[in-house]
């Protein structure tokens, strides 16, 4: 993988339902790896930063996990409500060079 | 107060026109960016800046420039804009990565859409 990717592009879920999705990104020279949620006419704000391969972190409903070796992260949203709705970014920080690659984001939308 | 402002907030100006977008940041960090979102690409840095005296060109810098005033202000400037510089444009600042176990999280500006016609 060269780039980050993420899937799916976009979700639809039933509030109450359990989801997740995939950020998958290149193994080698890692750093960190950040997730995001951007909801609709605000900006992005930052949800998870993780760092070690096995990293899981917990906010809330929300859970994310980290494999650096072969190179993927998931985000879970238990019980899914409306607010949740949104769309949730990765983007990895490499272990050289200064940047962040964000991959496009999966778009969440929780129908009541 | 936003930490993280930028103005203006929407912008339509026409091809060949020198356009100046502006970030400033209240949170007192270092390191300031600025990336662009198009519909169906992730957002792609355009310049960086580590401190007052710091610029690097980030993955898409070609027809940008950038200005670090001081550091709580980092202008983006388009100096003859093109239509396919349309796009969302967002500001961001970071804390150094060793600063209280940060990893350079980033915190975004409410965003300026341009419009290049």
């Amino acid at each position: 993988i060269l780039n980050v990717e993420q899937s799916p592009q976009s979700l639809h879920v039933q509030e109450g339902d359990s989801t997740n999705f995939t950020c998958s990104f290149p193994s080698s020279n890692f750093y960190a790896l950040h997730w995001y949620r951007w909801e609709t006419a605000k900006s992005p704000e930052a949800l998870f930063v993780m760092t070690l391969n096995g990293d899981e972190k917990k906010k809330g409903r929300i859970s994310a996990t980290l494999n650096t070796k072969e190179g993927y992260s998931y985000l879970y949203i238990k019980g899914s409500q409306p607010e949740d709705s949104a769309t949730y970014l990765c983007a990895r920080y490499p272990n050289t060079g200064n940047q962040f690659y964000f991959g496009t984001g999966t778009s969440l939308t929780v129908i009541p | 107060d936003a930490d993280v402002t930028q103005t203006p907030r929407n912008r339509i100006t026409k091809t060949g026109k020198r356009i100046m977008l502006e970030c400033s940041q209240t949170k007192g960090h270092d390191r300031m960016y600025w990336y662009r979102q198009d519909p169906g690409l992730g957002l792609r840095l355009i310049y960086y800046s580590f401190d007052v005296k710091d610029i690097n060109k980030g993955e898409i810098s070609d027809g940008y420039s950038v200005s670090r005033q001081a550091q709580a202000k980092f202008s983006l400037s388009l100096e003859s804009a093109i239509p396919n510089q349309t796009a969302l444009y967002f500001c961001a600042t970071s804390d150094r990565p060793w600063v209280a176990g940060g990893h350079n999280e980033q915190f975004f500006g409410p965003g300026t859409r341009l419009t290049v016609l």
